[in-house]
């Protein structure tokens, strides 16, 4: 159980263009999702949380214009990598929220994206 | 955004043997610290989460303890075998679930 995909696993693109990475629950559902962004021989870094039905909430320094999260139903969050820039280069990842964990607060995460933005 | 610091960055191991390393975190206002286990091209495994000073969680040969006061916790790997190839994370968390990570460290099991 607690089972969450990324789609893509691996994106490639043009400077400027945009690109969306789905995160989905498989076998619960999430009213909360993260995600995070890893540089290399970095810590994974939270970028936001997204609340099914509720706008996202961004970390200090995200630029949520840039990052758009949308969290329309309970097993499907997307980030939206708008006009993307070499700098935007990175490992995202999301997690989710598992409902019922009786406080242990354990996030349960996708495999990451990794996006190279040429 | 908290200070989370593991060490070594990574290291190797010979099949059989022990191994152990840590996670240091700020000790004031503790709520949980999370060990997350990461396999290449796999998604990061929940392998613990500890709460209180002086837990000690095992899970098959790899253990780990927590003492929050000085702000650390140990995970050892017993008879280490190639399948415990991987990077071992920690993080802290506050009861907001908003994590922060350490950067990880990689074990690598010599056959």
């Amino acid at each position: 159980g607690a089972v969450v995909s990324q789609h893509p696993s691996r994106v490639i693109c043009k400077s400027g263009t945009s690109v969306k990475i789905e995160c989905r629950s498989l076998d619960f559902q999430a009213t909360t999702m993260f995600w995070y962004r890893q540089f290399p021989k970095q810590s994974l870094m939270l970028m936001a949380t997204s609340n099914e039905g509720s706008k996202a909430t961004y970390e200090q320094g995200v630029e949520k214009d840039k990052f758009l999260i949308n969290h329309a139903s309970l097993t499907l969050s997307t980030l939206t990598v708008t006009s993307a820039h070499p700098e935007d280069s990175s490992f995202y990842i999301c997690s989710a929220k598992y409902p019922g964990d009786r406080g242990q607060k354990t996030q349960y995460f996708g495999p990451g994206t990794r996006l190279l933005v040429l | 955004i908290l200070n989370v610091e593991q060490s070594p960055q990574s290291l190797h191991v010979q099949e059989g043997d022990s191994t152990n390393f840590t996670c240091s975190f700020p000790s004031s206002n503790f709520y949980a610290l999370h060990w997350y286990r990461w396999e290449t091209a796999k998604s990061p495994e929940a392998l613990f989460v500890m709460t209180l000073n002086g837990d000690e969680k095992k899970k098959g040969r790899i253990s780990a303890t927590l003492n929050t006061k000085e702000g650390y916790s140990y995970l050892y790997i017993k008879g280490s075998q190639p399948e415990d190839s991987a990077t071992y994370l920690c993080a802290l968390g506050p009861n907001d679930y908003k994590l922060s990570f350490g950067a990880g460290t990689t074990v690598t099991v010599r056959a």
